[in-house]
């Protein structure tokens, strides 16, 4: 079946330490996404990839880094730069324009 | 910037009730909207996908309508059940096909 892969599921970081969370899909979607969502707040926007080698900044990039070396992959690393990454993290793809997007099952990162 | 109003936060209903759910939007410049479900830890699933040229979409009991001009949109459950208990989010999408979402409806089906 097709969909999107997000690991691991649950995540734990020190201090000081950067982490990459995984997002594979075999939906063959061009466009990415990553969203960041908090207790009582709406999904926000980090980064976002069209098209495999370019990627844009969301609402909150700032801590944030991704590549998009594969169509199928788009990795997010939560830099050390980030100060409050306690969060669950989403992975999404689109197909083609105007489609419906499709999300994983999430990332619920903590900071130890 | 896009701003997407969901109303109510959270609704408790009996078991067999309809209801609706309200989404309200800004700015009207979409491509669609999508609804979305999330269960507690768990990510988003699709449930309705309606573009701006639609007025509405329907899949078993839910039944979404886009009002794109007034930035309006609702999300209609038939027959509720416990096991549609869920968060709902609704997600215009606009530049970039990027998706803004609101906050959520919470819905408690009470047997």
């Amino acid at each position: 079946d097709g969909g999107i892969t997000q690991s691991p599921k649950y995540l734990f970081r020190k201090e000081g330490q950067n982490v990459t969370l995984s997002c594979e899909q075999n939906l063959n979607h061009d466009a990415m996404y990553w969203y960041r969502q908090d207790p009582g707040q709406g999904l926000r926007l980090i980064y976002y990839s069209q098209i495999v080698n370019d990627f844009q900044k969301g609402d909150i990039a700032e801590g944030y880094s991704v590549s998009r070396e594969k169509k199928e992959s788009f990795p997010l690393t939560v830099t050390s730069a980030q100060k409050n990454p306690t969060a669950f993290y989403l992975c999404a793809s689109r197909g083609i324009s105007q489609s419906g997007y499709t999300f994983g099952s999430g990332t619920r990162l903590t900071v130890v | 910037k896009q701003e997407v109003t969901q109303i109510p936060a959270a609704l408790s209903v009996p078991e067999g009730e309809n209801l609706v759910l309200n989404c309200s939007f800004t700015d009207s410049a979409i491509y669609n909207l999508q609804w979305f479900r999330q269960d507690p830890g768990k990510g988003l699933t699709s449930l309705l996908l309606i573009q701006s040229s639609q007025r509405e979409q329907t899949s078993g009991r839910l039944n979404a309508s886009l009002d794109k001009s007034s930035g309006r949109s609702t999300l209609y459950i038939a027959a509720s059940q416990p096991g549609d208990s869920a968060t709902y989010l609704c997600a215009p999408g606009a530049g970039s096909y990027q998706l803004t979402f609101g906050k959520g409806t919470k819905l408690s089906v009470i047997p």
